[in-house]
């Protein structure tokens, strides 16, 4: 079981551009959610997808953006790239199961922004 | 507002100390709540996760307590060893939700 899987590792980026990270989920799981972390904090939820829809939504603005495809992998894309927006990007899968909801997480993307 | 907040925010301790972590939450009505470590730059690993018809979930030297009357959680360390050097974190689902809502973690330092 290879566990969740992110791509890339680390990404520069300057300001104003736009970027994709990727994650495949944990074999098994159907639902991918990403989170933010900046720099000693804690992860802020960005979304959740569920059958290829958002299912949540946490106080993100529109220029974060997602996707997930039909074998249940995920895209995040953020537009007019911000020196805030300069954090730990993290993936976590999970089977919506609510009673466990266990979240496993990805080993991160690294974004820099310039 | 559903927060999650960790005392202490650091932690430093020499080699085999038991050692006791805090979470506090604001959601009496959470259905469960993970611990994850945290090493520096790298993804979380989940420790345990605690259900709430639990009260305690053990792994190893790890042991983690539930409380939702009192909506404390902890996180016991038996003893500690320089590898167990990382950032600890807790979550939970708050407000109904399935989101995660993370405390900002204690940083825990074992000396040899």
């Amino acid at each position: 079981d290879a566990g969740v899987t992110q791509s890339p590792t680390h990404l520069i980026k300057t300001r104003g551009q736009q970027v994709t990270l990727r994650c495949s989920p944990k074999s098994g799981h159907d639902t991918v959610s990403w989170y933010q972390q900046a720099l000693g904090q804690g992860p802020q939820f960005i979304f959740q997808y569920y059958e290829e829809e958002e299912r949540q939504r946490g106080n993100f603005p529109d220029r974060f953006s997602g996707h997930q495809f039909p074998n249940y992998s995920s895209e995040l894309n953020v537009n007019a790239l911000l020196l805030g927006d300069s954090a730990l990007y993290l993936c976590a899968s999970s089977q919506p199961v609510r009673a466990l909801n266990e979240q496993f997480f990805g080993p991160g993307t690294r974004l820099t922004v310039l | 507002k559903q927060e999650v907040t960790q005392i202490p925010a650091a932690l430093s301790v020499p080699e085999g100390e038991n050692l006791v972590l805090n979470c506090s939450f604001t959601d009496s009505a959470i259905y469960n709540l993970q611990w994850f470590r945290q090493d520096p730059g790298k993804g979380l690993t989940s420790l345990l996760l605690i259900q709430s018809s639990q009260r305690e979930q053990t792994s190893g030297r790890l042991n983690a307590s539930l409380d939702k009357s009192s909506g404390r959680s902890t996180l016991y360390i038996a003893a500690s060893q320089p590898g167990d050097s990382a950032t600890y974190l807790c979550a939970a689902p708050l407000g109904g939700s399935e989101k995660l809502v993370f405390g900002k973690g204690t940083k825990l330092t074992v000396n040899p």
